[in-house]
């Protein structure tokens, strides 16, 4: 089983959906959450930590829920440039090395 | 300010050649990490340096990989001989403090032929 695990993808949503995306983590002890966002070819880059009081950001709502080892990205009233790879971020204690997950792909279509 | 920057964004080289990748990460940033994403594959932690000192190693995949941070500024990871399973994107990334969110650099795609 993967450390840190994300829905597949691809999704495909028209503009204005709302589309919410679910990530799990093994490690228990792991300390600090984030969602990033990647562009074709591009580098990632952060969107936004995920607080275990839950925490939004615009259209954007992360939650994070320790007992059961997930975090969600949620995405309201979607836009096309929000197209990309979300990638869900784990850093876990010790080392503090960080957990990518496989990343899920969104396609906002007009 | 200054972003993450990584030279050079692109390098071919032959398999049992030698590569070096540079990253400056953004100035005041102790905290500098390298990752790499081979085709088809997550993004795999490589290592970790507070400072010039090697927090966390644990990722890199073997000793061909030797990363430096000499002072504590800019870092190098050279790929001493290359092999075909090295190709991948490098991207190095930094933060001000444990625990932050990382800046990434636009990455170094290399390709080992």
């Amino acid at each position: 089983r993967k450390e840190v695990e994300q829905d597949p993808g691809p999704f495909n949503v028209p503009e204005g959906a709302t589309v919410a995306f679910n990530c799990t983590y093994s490690n228990s002890a792991s300390q600090s959450f984030f969602w990033y966002r990647q562009d074709c070819r591009k580098e990632p880059k952060l969107l936004m930590s995920v607080y275990s009081s839950g925490n939004e950001d615009g259209r954007f709502t992360a939650q994070l829920n320790r007992a059961s080892q997930y975090i969600s990205l949620l995405i309201r009233d979607s836009k096309l440039s929000d197209s990309a790879t979300y990638l869900c971020v784990v850093l876990n204690t010790g080392g503090f090395k960080t957990i990518f997950g496989a990343g899920t792909r969104l396609f906002v279509k007009a | 300010e200054a972003g993450v920057t990584q030279f050079p964004s692109h390098s071919v080289i032959e398999k049992g050649q030698t590569v070096t990748l540079r990253c400056d990460p953004i100035s005041g940033h102790d905290n500098l990490y390298w990752y790499r994403r081979v085709m088809g594959k997550e993004i795999k932690f490589l290592l970790h340096f507070v400072k010039e000192s090697k927090q966390d190693e644990s990722g890199m995949p073997n000793n061909r990989f030797l990363a430096e941070r000499t002072g504590g500024t800019y870092s190098t990871l050279k790929v001493q001989p290359a092999e075909l399973e090295d190709s991948g994107v490098y991207f190095c990334a930094s933060s001000p403090k444990l625990g932050y969110g990382y800046t990434f650099g636009s990455g170094t795609r290399l390709t080992v032929v």
